[in-house]
C-alpha cells in the first residue's frame, strides 16, 4: 500500500508566480489535512478537506491560498503571486474516513522556495 | 491561547543510555497526545498515541506517560541508538480531531 504521495518535491518560483502542491492520499483515505512548516519551527494546520468539501480552512492564510479535493485526482494546495515568506515546507497528511481520526499520515513534503 | 511546549534545545545522549523528552500544554484539556518523529528533508511519522484515561503507553524501546494534572506528556527511548537520532514531535488534536497542533519538537542526538 503506498503511502501519501505529493509532487514535486521541491519547488522554485520566483515573486509574483503561482506555485501549485499536490497530494494522492493513501489508498482508501477520503480525508486530506495540509500543514505548513516554516523553518526552525513546528507544523502548522492549513486546512481539512474531504472529497468535494472543505471542512476547516482555519489556518488558511485570508488571501493568495486555496486548497481543493475532487472527486477524482489529487489534493491541490495552490499559492497564487508567491512572496518570499511562502518559502516553507508544505506537507500532506491522510486519515481513512472513519468518525474519529486517531492518526493521519504524512507526506515526504513540497519544498517550496520564493526567489 | 493553546500552546504546547517542547524541550527547544537539543538533547545530547550516549548510546544505551535512556532519553527522555518533555512535553507540556495549556489551555486545553486533550483526549489524545501523539508523538511522531521526523528526520531532515522528510515528513513526521507516527510513533505512538496515548489516550487521557491511560498512564503509560510502550510501543517496543518506546514508552509515553500522559499526566492530565501536570498536563505533561513523558516520551522515553531506552537502550538508544544513533539511528534513534531526529527531532520527536508533540501534537494534540484541536476542534473536533480534525487537526492537529504540534510542538516545535526537539531533537535527539544519541552518540556511539
Amino acid at each position: 500500500n503506498a503511502g501519501v504521495m505529493q509532487n514535486p518535491r521541491h519547488l522554485v518560483r520566483r515573486r509574483g508566480q503561482e506555485a501549485r502542491l499536490r497530494c494522492s492520499p493513501m489508498k482508501g483515505h477520503s480525508h486530506v489535512y495540509w500543514y505548513r512548516q516554516l523553518p526552525e519551527e513546528g507544523l502548522k494546520f492549513m486546512v481539512y478537506l474531504q472529497k468535494e468539501n472543505i471542512i476547516d480552512e482555519s489556518g488558511m492564510p485570508k488571501e493568495r491560498f486555496s486548497a481543493e479535493f475532487p472527486k477524482e485526482g489529487p489534493s491541490i494546495l495552490r499559492i497564487q503571486q508567491v512572496v518570499r515568506g511562502d518559502s516553507a515546507a508544505y506537507f500532506c497528511a491522510s486519515s481513512p474516513p472513519t468518525s474519529l481520526t486517531d492518526t493521519q499520515y504524512f507526506g515526504p513534503g513540497t519544498r517550496l522556495t520564493v526567489l | 491561547s493553546q500552546k504546547i511546549e517542547q524541550n527547544s534545545e537539543a538533547l545530547n545522549i550516549q548510546e544505551g543510555k535512556t532519553a527522555t523528552l518533555t512535553c507540556n500544554y495549556t489551555n486545553y484539556s486533550p483526549a489524545y497526545l501523539q508523538w511522531y518523529r521526523q528526520d531532515p528533508g522528510r515528513g513526521p511519522v507516527f510513533l505512538l498515541l496515548i489516550r487521557e484515561n491511560e498512564k503509560e503507553k510502550r510501543k517496543e524501546r518506546l514508552k509515553v506517560t500522559f499526566d492530565t494534572t501536570l498536563k505533561q506528556s513523558l516520551f522515553h527511548i531506552t537502550a538508544s541508538q544513533p539511528a534513534d537520532s531526529a527531532t520527536y514531535l508533540c501534537a494534540l488534536f484541536s476542534g473536533g480531531y480534525n487537526k492537529l497542533i504540534f510542538g516545535a519538537g526537539t531533537r535527539l542526538a544519541v552518540h556511539p
